[in-house]
């Protein structure tokens, strides 16, 4: 079994919905980490998390919020989705702040 | 300046060739460094840190120059599954800042 899984992996929904993609991982991680990608922009964070108590917004934080339910699980909230979320979202875990990071497979999702 | 930049590429080389990539980074203060591979549509994967020293891992060489600020990976006898989207990530600060590159993507020809 994969060790950082995300739900759903693809979704389509309409601007004004609310959308909240999962992670759960079973590596047994302090930090998870919230990112999107676009083309030509890399992959860019979101929010990231410490601990269930830490959160911390990233660099694109507006419009989205989180909620870390317990060390193996972190969720990410749409509130109400606009196109410009239309991205490829991936959850990631380290175990230290030096280590590598080890991310899921991915949600593709598209905001029409 | 971007934080971290690459050339996207795409670099097309034919199989057994050796290709080179170069990544640059702005933040002097920078502390970590790694390369990723990313097929299409799938997610990132450490492909190897890179340490002050240079390191090798197989066909895969990776080096840092801090006084000009950049980092290379080299890799050598190209394979057709060499063919992906490569990341250069940098960390810095006090919460170790990740940035990641948007990407060389190397297409390897048989």
């Amino acid at each position: 079994d994969a060790d950082v899984t995300q739900t759903p992996r693809n979704r389509i929904t309409k601007t004004g919905k609310r959308i909240m993609l999962e992670c759960s991982q079973t590596k047994g991680h302090d930090r998870m980490y919230w990112y999107r990608q676009d083309p030509g922009l890399g992959l860019r964070l979101i929010y990231y998390s410490f601990d269930v108590k830490d959160i911390n917004k990233g660099e694109i934080s507006d419009g989205y919020s989180v909620s870390r339910q317990a060390q193996a699980k972190f969720s990410l909230s749409l509130e109400s989705a606009i196109p410009n979320q239309t991205a490829l979202y991936f959850c990631a875990t380290s175990e230290t702040a030096y280590n590598e990071q080890f991310f899921g497979p991915g949600t593709r999702l598209t905001v029409l | 300046r971007k934080e971290v930049e690459q050339d996207p590429g795409p670099f097309n080389v034919p199989e057994g060739a050796t290709v080179a990539f170069n990544c640059t980074y702005s933040n002097s203060a920078s502390q970590s460094f790694f390369w990723y591979r990313q097929d299409c549509r799938k997610e990132p994967k450490l492909l190897m840190s890179v340490y002050s020293s240079g390191n090798e891992d197989g066909r895969f060489t990776a080096q840092l120059n801090r006084a000009s600020q950049y980092i290379s990976l080299l890799i050598r006898d190209s394979k057709l599954s060499d063919s992906a989207t490569y990341l250069c990530v940098v960390k810095a600060g006090g919460y170790q800042k990740v940035t990641f590159g948007t990407g060389t993507k190397l297409q390897v020809i048989p």
